[in-house]
């Protein structure tokens, strides 16, 4: 049961520089979603999408890009990070079909950005 | 925009019963969501009301009323792991849930 894998769970990034992060999911859910966390601030939508070729802008989307080629994939892009992307990402899926829309999350990835 | 309140934090010793309460502003609204995260871990889903009145689940509770735009959580027996952060998040009919700033509880003995 791998569930909502997330890749890597530590970086140190430079100012300036690109990375991506990489989230995983086996449970054939339709939509997926990043947010970012920093304290007392609770959890913040960056991009989320709904199906593969279908994504959309969260609450922060500014210096990230994500695409949805495949049902399983969804990666985060950082494009130049910045000291103020220094946070705690988790990638979340959930199935559309009814029910309680319950979000499974991925364990975590923690950025620096230097 | 969506606006989600919540206490920062809550104090409780073990044993006794907690509500946090949730109060919500968003454009639209399909259910309510609660959600618990020890420190260092990812949140894990608690329950969700999509209609008024109170869902029950072993000795977590969680109550919607909608006209009141209004819902809490109540955890009964508190035990020292309930000590974690609890999150209300709204489902606003976009599909994306938009979460509060988190209510930290903690549990002494």
């Amino acid at each position: 049961n791998a569930g909502v894998t997330q890749t890597p769970k530590f970086q140190v990034l430079k100012t300036g520089q690109s990375m991506t992060l990489q989230c995983a999911q086996d449970m054939n859910h339709e939509y997926m979603s990043w947010y970012r966390q920093d304290p007392g601030m609770g959890l913040r939508l960056i991009h989320y999408s709904v199906g593969a070729g279908i994504t959309d802008q969260g609450e922060v989307p500014n210096g990230y890009n994500v695409s949805r080629s495949t049902t399983e994939d969804f990666p985060l892009r950082l494009l130049s990070a910045a000291p103020s992307q220094t946070s705690v990402y988790f990638c979340a899926s959930r199935s559309l079909e009814g029910g309680s829309g319950e979000l499974f999350f991925g364990e975590g990835s923690r950025l620096t950005v230097l | 925009g969506q606006s989600l309140e919540q206490p920062s934090e809550v104090t409780a010793v073990e044993g006794a019963i907690v509500q946090i309460n949730c109060t919500y502003q968003t454009s639209g609204f399909y259910g309510l969501s609660w959600y618990q995260q020890h420190d260092g871990g990812a949140p894990t889903f608690l329950s969700y009301n999509a209609l008024d009145g109170l869902e029950e689940t072993g000795r977590f509770s969680s109550f919607l009323s909608r006209s009141d735009s209004y819902g809490y959580l109540l955890l009964q027996e508190l035990q020292m792991k309930d000590s974690a952060s609890y999150f209300c998040a709204v489902d606003t009919g976009r599909r994306a849930l938009t979460f509060g700033s988190g209510t930290r509880l903690q549990v002494q003995p």
